[in-house]
């Protein structure tokens, strides 16, 4: 079974920073991987997704990540933070199984604080 | 094109009480999930509908809840009796094809068990 690590609960950057959010996943095959923003009272948005090609994927919102194999990472980046990207952001892994269903299991998120 | 509608989008109770909530995906939608998400959590999967068949429910805490898709669009989610850990937001996702990468969600039920 799949899982995902988001080492980090709550991080706290200044506007105009860049930005980090770290993921690691467990899954014995090469994953989808995706990230979703959870403003307060909202949905979760698909911020961008991996599935095969190249490794450094763009998003929404100036967002982007990238997919390292070798260490099992998928961490988003932004080089520099809006006060509106405050936010919750879940990395996600998923699969196919063999009845051809999706199955994605999230991280438990984190929590981006931005300051003045 | 209309996102993925939930209702309500509050929900207050005392412990043993029924509730229940409902989703609208979009249009043309053939898959549905339903996922908890309790406070400081990832959102958890509990039942996931291929038109009005049931795929997985495997995390679905049947004792006390239940879900239906009677014909295929719109999907209800039921809590009969609640329990204060159900305390949480109820997420209803939906995607093109049960193979589909890309699950879309609406903006959740909170339900608050007193």
């Amino acid at each position: 079974a799949q899982s995902v690590t988001q080492p980090d609960i709550h991080i706290t950057v200044s506007e105009g920073a860049s930005l980090e959010l770290r993921c690691n996943y467990s899954y014995g095959a090469t994953p989808y991987l995706f990230w979703y923003v959870q403003s307060p009272g909202q949905g979760l948005q698909l911020l961008l997704k991996y599935f095969s090609g190249d490794t450094l994927v763009q998003g929404i919102k100036g967002f982007e990540a990238e997919f390292k194999r070798s260490q099992s990472s998928f961490n988003l980046r932004k080089p520099s933070v809006h006060w509106s990207d405050a936010a919750e952001y879940f990395c996600a892994v998923g699969a196919v199984d063999s009845g051809g269903y999706q199955k994605v299991t999230f991280g438990i998120g984190t929590k981006l604080q931005v300051i003045p | 094109e209309a996102g993925v509608a939930q209702s309500p989008r509050y929900k207050i109770i005392e412990k043993r009480q029924s509730v229940a909530f409902w989703c609208n995906p979009i249009s043309g939608h053939a898959t549905l999930y339903w996922y908890q998400q309790i406070l400081g959590q990832g959102p958890k999967l509990l039942i996931q509908f291929q038109n009005n068949g049931v795929v997985d429910d495997s995390q679905l805490p049947k004792d006390r809840f239940s879900a239906e898709r009677l014909k295929g669009v719109d999907s209800t989610l039921k809590i009969q009796p609640a329990k204060l850990e159900d305390s949480a937001v109820y997420l209803c996702a939906s995607s093109l094809d049960p193979g589909s990468n890309i699950q879309y969600f609406g903006a959740g039920t909170r339900l608050s068990v007193l």
